[in-house]
């Protein structure tokens, strides 16, 4: 069985610019989550998809952050313009239906660092 | 809102040395919770969860964890630590059904164990 997979893996931009993440999930996975990872730190939960729906995104930086998951399958995390504040690992996550509580299944990360 | 706090960012064990590490989650009712494992550059794995009434719970590669209500804890041990068990190891929880972060995880700070030959 495939894992998530998540693109690119390193990114390096200068403050202002634009980037964008990109998360494949398990196959038949309904929820998918973003997380962010800053060094040193445990990861914090951006925005929750079920299928093509937001659950959550209280803790997602609307001002510079937005992300979809048009098709209920994979999803795009964009960052515009970027801060050196939003330098992390980003972590993408996906589980077959959050109301079971279960295992959340991984990437390895995108890590992106602003200069 | 749910948190969990990690005692020591750092632990370090000699191979072979039981390894214990600290988790206590702030919550007036029991929630779910939950251990994970990050190796470097890679994405976090679940070692193990308690979901149910079982409070001792028993997970992968020899990691087991107990649920203890009087003292808010789920403490992660390892009897025999092994080098490969070199990782950072992320506490996490969840609301149960009806909460409001239902659904959803949230970490600690994470601890990051070094096992010495």
């Amino acid at each position: 069985e495939a894992g998530v997979a998540q693109s690119p893996r390193y990114k390096i931009i200068e403050k202002r610019q634009s980037v964008a993440f990109w998360c494949n999930p398990i196959s038949g996975h309904a929820t998918l989550y973003w997380y962010q990872q800053i060094l040193g730190q445990g990861p914090k939960l951006l925005i929750q998809f079920q299928n093509n729906g937001v659950v959550d995104d209280s803790q997602l930086p609307k001002d510079r952050f937005s992300a979809e998951r048009l098709k209920g399958v994979d999803s795009t995390l964009k960052i515009q313009p970027a801060k050196l504040e939003d330098s992390a690992v980003y972590l993408c996550a996906s589980s077959l239906n959050f109301q079971v509580p279960g295992e959340l299944f991984f990437g390895e990360g995108s890590r992106l660092t602003v200069l | 809102a749910q948190s969990v706090t990690q005692l020591g960012s750092h632990v370090s064990v000699s191979e072979g040395a039981l390894v214990l590490l600290r988790c206590n989650y702030s919550s007036s009712v029991p929630p779910y919770l939950f251990w994970y494992v990050q190796y470097p550059n890679q994405g976090l794995q679940l070692l193990l969860k308690y979901t149910s009434a079982a409070t001792l719970v028993k997970g992968i590669n020899g990691f087991e964890a107990e649920f203890k209500k009087s003292e808010t804890s789920f403490h992660l041990t390892k009897p025999s630590a092994h080098m490969s068990d070199a990782a950072e190891y992320f506490c996490a929880v969840s609301d149960r059904a009806g909460g409001t972060s239902y659904g959803k995880l949230t970490f600690g700070q994470g601890t990051i164990l070094t096992v010495h030959p």
